[in-house]
């Protein structure tokens, strides 16, 4: 049983340029959640998909955007980039009934360094 | 605002010795709270969970946590560590208010000397 899967495991872009992370949830799971983990840091949450839509939203400006497919995979889009946004971008993914309670299972992450 | 203190950054136990890791909250209200570790190449993986009931809650790889209203704590304890524990714990908690998302601490990463 394939756990949460991340693409790509590490990137390098440069400031102003967009990139997409993408998230594929552990099977049977239909809530997919996004963090931002910055060097020496605990996980910040970005936002929550369910259903194809935005659950929840963290303190993250618009230039955090997300989506939800169908077979509730999901992308993480990230426009204008800047230094600060090099992190290691977890995804997480949640059994029917259970995102509430917080219980998640974690991909490895994409890390992503901005020059 | 909801907070996370871990107040250790890194911690050094020998192997065989036992270990506590300190969580405080800073919430109106018991939020669920959570233990999980992250070790090197690795997702992050539940420990334990207190959701109500027993403030004394067991976990995998022989963790255990305590909650203490009183002092709004969610210490991580075992009694005995092995190599193969070192890596970064976190605490986390997910209000009832806002149980969508956790809210993590800044982590505690512990060193195993052999």
């Amino acid at each position: 049983d394939a756990g949460v899967t991340q693409s790509p495991t590490h990137l390098i872009k440069t400031r102003g340029q967009q990139v997409t992370l993408r998230c594929s949830p552990k099977s049977g799971h239909d809530t997919v959640s996004w963090y931002q983990q910055a060097l020496g840091q605990g996980p910040q949450f970005i936002f929550q998909y369910y259903e194809e839509e935005e659950r929840q939203r963290g303190n993250f400006p618009d230039r955090f955007s997300g989506h939800q497919f169908p077979n509730y995979s999901s992308e993480l889009n990230v426009n204008a980039l800047w230094l600060g946004d090099s992190a290691l971008y977890l995804c997480a993914s949640s059994a029917p009934g259970l995102a509430v309670t917080g219980e998640l299972f974690f991909g490895e992450g994409s890390r992503l360094t901005v020059l | 605002a909801q907070s996370v203190t871990q107040p250790d950054i890194h911690i050094t136990v020998s192997e065989g010795a036992s270990l506590e890791l300190r969580c405080n909250y800073s919430y109106g209200a018991t939020p669920y709270l959570f233990w999980y570790v992250q070790s090197p190449g690795q997702g992050l993986q539940l420990l334990l969970k207190y959701f109500s009931g027993d403030t004394l809650v067991q976990g995998i790889k022989g963790f255990e946590a305590e909650f203490k209203r009183s002092q709004s704590s969610f210490n991580l304890r075992k009694p005995s560590v092995h190599w193969s524990d070192a890596a970064e714990y976190f605490c986390a908690v997910a209000p009832m208010d806002s149980s969508y998302k956790l809210i993590f601490g800044s982590g505690t990463r512990l060193l195993v000397r052999p």
